[in-house]
Parts: C-alpha cells; structure tokens; sequence
C-alpha cells in the first residue's frame, strides 16, 4: 500500500474515557483498511477493518471511521480500558506490508 | 481457535552462529510473512510467501532465507548472526480470498539474542 501515517505518536487518556487514534493514507485508489493493536511484548493483533464502501463499521467498543473525501480514517475506543494501552497501527489494503510509526495509547487511572 | 505457532519462544546464540526459525501458519491460511522487529521500533516486513512461493521481499539480509513447504509452515534461516539481529521475529498468516490477502494473523514471536 501507499503510505499511511498515524497522527500523533503517543495519546494519553483516563481510564473510561473514549480514545481517538487518527490515521491518514496517500492512495486514493486504497479500498480496504486494518488496524492492529501491539500490546509489548507480543504480536500485532487484528482489530477491525473497513471496506470502502463503508464509512462506518463497529465492532465491541471499537468504531471504524473512513472519509473517503479526505483520505482519513479514525479508530474510537468508547470507555478505554487500561487493555488497551498498546501500539496501534492502521495499514490500507492486505498486501499493506510496512507497519509504519503506530500511535502509543497510554490509558492513566 | 487455533493460532499461529513460532518455535521457538526464545533463542540465545553467539556471533556467526546459525538459527532457524519456524512457523505454523494457522489451517487453511496459504500465505505467510516474516517480520523483525527491533527494541522500540516497528515490525519490520522482511519476507512473504504464498502457496510455497515467495510473494514480496522487504528488508531481509542476505545473510537471511526462508521458505515455505508443502504443509505451508515456514522456515527462517539467519547465518552469521550478528549483534543487531537480536530481535523479535514474528511470523503472520492469511488467506487470500480471489487471490487477495486481508488481515494479518500474528503469531506471539521469537525473541532472539544474540550474544
């Protein structure tokens, strides 16, 4: 895929907050999106994805949102829960190979 | 559900040794990557093979190959290690679905040493 970049490095958020991880791509012609979440230590896991015939998606707290118009798409976490500080990484397409910089969630009492 | 495998977890070797990594795609997934990933850095995509064939290669030494077998699981071999190849080494699964992949399955990775 073309590049994709994260927003912000790092985000903190208190604990039952709603977090928003931001992501912009460069190809107008990406039609398909993942985002992972890295907890340390361990491997990418697979979240959510999202079509682009979709702007929205939902998944169990989570939320996928892509603007098209723009090039941007959104990952909201409703209620962060101290889990889910870890890397996020968005990639547009499968064949998406290089993760690039991720946005480190940091969730705080 | 099953996961993808790496063994092993971890791996201590000296300078100039040799180490072999192995993964075990989940059932069914017939394309695999190989990613590095260094202390605080981002999973580096190193090489993928699909149906035993290699697809893409990213940054992967020369001092580094892999391939695929007929039972899909996947072999890395590093030769003459050096300081900087200690790293975690986490290998990831898909299915291609009319040819195209989708997400990635990660497996938990094997953390090399290398002394």
């Amino acid at each position: 895929g073309e590049s994709v970049g994260l927003h912000l490095p790092t985000l903190s958020v208190q604990e039952g907050d709603n977090s928003i991880i931001n992501c912009a791509y460069s190809n107008s012609a990406s039609d398909y999106f993942i985002w992972y979440k890295q907890e340390s230590g361990k491997g990418p896991q697979f979240i959510i994805d999202i079509r682009s015939n979709m702007d929205k998606r939902q998944g169990q707290r989570v939320t996928v949102l892509l603007n098209k118009t723009v090039k941007h798409l959104s990952l909201q976490i409703a209620a962060t829960q101290p889990g889910d500080s870890a890397v996020y990484f968005c990639l547009d397409s499968g064949y998406a190979l290089n993760f690039g910089k991720g946005t480190s969630l940091l969730v705080t009492p | 559900a099953a996961g993808v495998i790496q063994s092993p977890r971890h791996l201590i070797k000296e300078k100039r040794e040799t180490a072999t990594l192995k993964c075990y795609p989940i059932p069914r997934h017939d394309t695999v990557y190989w990613y590095q990933q260094g202390p605080g850095q981002d999973p580096q995509f190193l090489i993928s093979f699909y149906e035993k064939m290699q697809s893409d290669k990213g940054s992967i030494p020369d001092r580094f190959s892999a391939q695929q077998f007929s039972d899909y699981h996947s072999e890395l071999n590093m030769s003459s290690l050096e300081l900087g190849d200690s790293a975690l080494y986490f290998c990831a699964s898909t299915t291609r679905v009319a040819g195209r992949p989708y997400e990635q399955y990660f497996g938990p990775g094997t953390r090399l040493t290398v002394t």
